[in-house]
């Protein structure tokens, strides 16, 4: 079963916009991770937030977690084209397992 | 290259038949995950090694299902009597405890 929910589940916009998609989850948890996937590829790590940390910054990107809302948002500023790809958020649950659990994603398009 | 490894990138094989898949972490890492992702979803966890113990498997993980870390490094995970359900792209991650887990281009298998 699938924890998180990405919202929304497709966004599409302009090149040097910014793009803003939000996940929600079920479950206490360990940390929560953004990945990137383009079309028919692996994942890609773009960061991590613990479950003690309020917002973190890599680049272009910013993420906020709010653990009594149960929710995450990923932040792209300044979008490019190359930007264009699903991502997805993916929690560590706690109590002792290390699986990710992961939502469906979210499809960005940013157009030229 | 020194990210995660997996071979083969594809695989077709008809419906019956048995097929094997590899899995290379990043060396230093003593976590191995497997995962399997079918279109439009996000990855769904199997299974998980630390070191050569396999210490979780999902209920998605039938009896049709192996997987094995014998050495502590690499991996392999074999889907006996293929179904046209089986059809995925199997994707596999290594990392170190509580950190981020770092994906492979993934196996995609079609069964006919």
């Amino acid at each position: 079963s699938q924890q998180g929910e990405e919202d929304p589940q497709a966004l599409s916009i302009q090149e040097g916009e910014n793009a803003t998609m939000n996940c929600s989850y079920k479950t206490s948890i360990n940390n929560l991770q953004w990945y990137r996937q383009n079309s028919g590829r692996g994942l890609v790590h773009l960061i991590l937030i613990r479950s003690n940390e309020r917002e973190k910054h890599s680049g272009r990107l910013r993420v906020t977690l709010d653990t009594s809302k149960k929710s995450s948002s990923l932040l792209i500023t300044a979008s490019r084209a190359a930007d264009t790809a699903s991502y997805f958020c993916a929690t560590e649950p706690q109590g002792g397992s290390e699986k990710l659990v992961f939502g469906k994603g979210t499809k960005l398009t940013v157009n030229p | 290259d020194t990210g995660v490894s997996q071979n083969p990138r594809h695989k077709i094989t008809k419906r019956g038949q048995n097929v094997t898949f590899r899995c290379d972490p990043i060396s230093e890492h003593n976590r191995l995950y497997w995962y399997r992702q079918t279109l439009g979803q996000g990855p769904e966890f199997l299974t998980y090694f630390q070191n050569e113990a396999q210490l979780e498997k999902s209920r998605l993980l039938s009896d049709r299902f192996s997987a094995e870390r014998p050495k502590g490094s690499f991996s392999t995970l074999e889907i006996q009597r293929t179904e046209q359900g089986d059809s995925a792209m199997y994707l596999c991650a290594s990392s170190y405890r509580g950190s981020e887990q770092y994906f492979g281009p993934g196996t995609r298998l079609t069964v006919t």
